[in-house]
């Protein structure tokens, strides 16, 4: 069946370091691929999304390319804030007459000052 | 402000007494669902409806019912829970017009232990 891996946490990171979060993942047919997040608290929000592969989804400085020769989909940031802390969650879409998401574990983020 | 909203936010209770979590959106949103998070396991779907009076097991259905008489509320009842039903539980909604590429629109969360 379709599932998600993604890198265990917690990522620990100082301000304005690099990100990068990995996701694989295996499905059948021609899923979408997104990146939620969860801020302390909160529900789940989407961050960015990619429909096909080789597109490049973005969004407040996250980028996640989807790879199908990699089946891969990896978030990155050039450089984080401490706002930026939260669990990321990898997700799976797909159409089986309605949305069938697949999510990975989460990985939670800690961005020091 | 579109919205997801989910009542009660925390919620104590005892093993066997029947308990309702309501969902509503204002968004007009024909897709609805139940999510559970537990640690290590992600998110994962309780039940789901894709229109009034039209729902459908997820894949963690045991011991929840669900209803949706009115395309705004869709409420998870407990009516026997136990103390492996202590979780966090999300209800999401979405617009169903393209459902592989639909953005979920989530609540806050409802925080249940049961003792």
């Amino acid at each position: 069946g379709n599932s998600v891996t993604q890198m265990e946490g917690p990522v620990t990171l100082s301000e304005e370091a690099f990100l990068t979060i990995n996701c694989t993942y295996t499905a059948t047919g021609y899923p979408s691929l997104f990146w939620y997040v969860q801020y302390p608290g909160e529900g789940l929000q989407l961050l960015l999304k990619a429909t096909k592969a080789d597109d490049k989804g973005s969004n407040k400085g996250f980028e996640a390319t989807y790879r199908k020769e990699t089946t891969s989909f990896h978030l990155e940031k050039g450089s984080v804030q401490v706002s930026d802390s939260a669990v990321y969650f990898c997700v799976l879409g797909q159409n089986t007459g309605f949305q069938k998401l697949v999510f990975g574990t989460g990985t939670r983020l800690l961005v020091s000052p | 402000e579109a919205q997801v909203t989910q009542n009660p936010r925390y919620l104590i209770t005892v093993t066997g007494k029947k308990l309702t979590v309501t969902c509503s959106q204002n968004m007009n949103h024909e897709y609805m669902s139940w999510y559970r998070q537990d640690p290590g396991l992600g998110l994962r779907q309780i039940y789901y409806s894709m229109n009034v009076e039209v729902t459908d097991k997820g894949d963690v259905p045991e011991g929840y019912k669900v209803s949706r008489k009115e395309k705004r509320n869709f409420p998870l009842i407990l009516e026997s829970p136990s103390p492996n039903q202590t979780s966090l539980y999300f209800c999401a909604s979405s617009s169903g017009r393209a459902p592989r590429t639909d953005t979920q629109y989530f609540g806050p969360g409802t925080r249940l232990t049961v003792l």
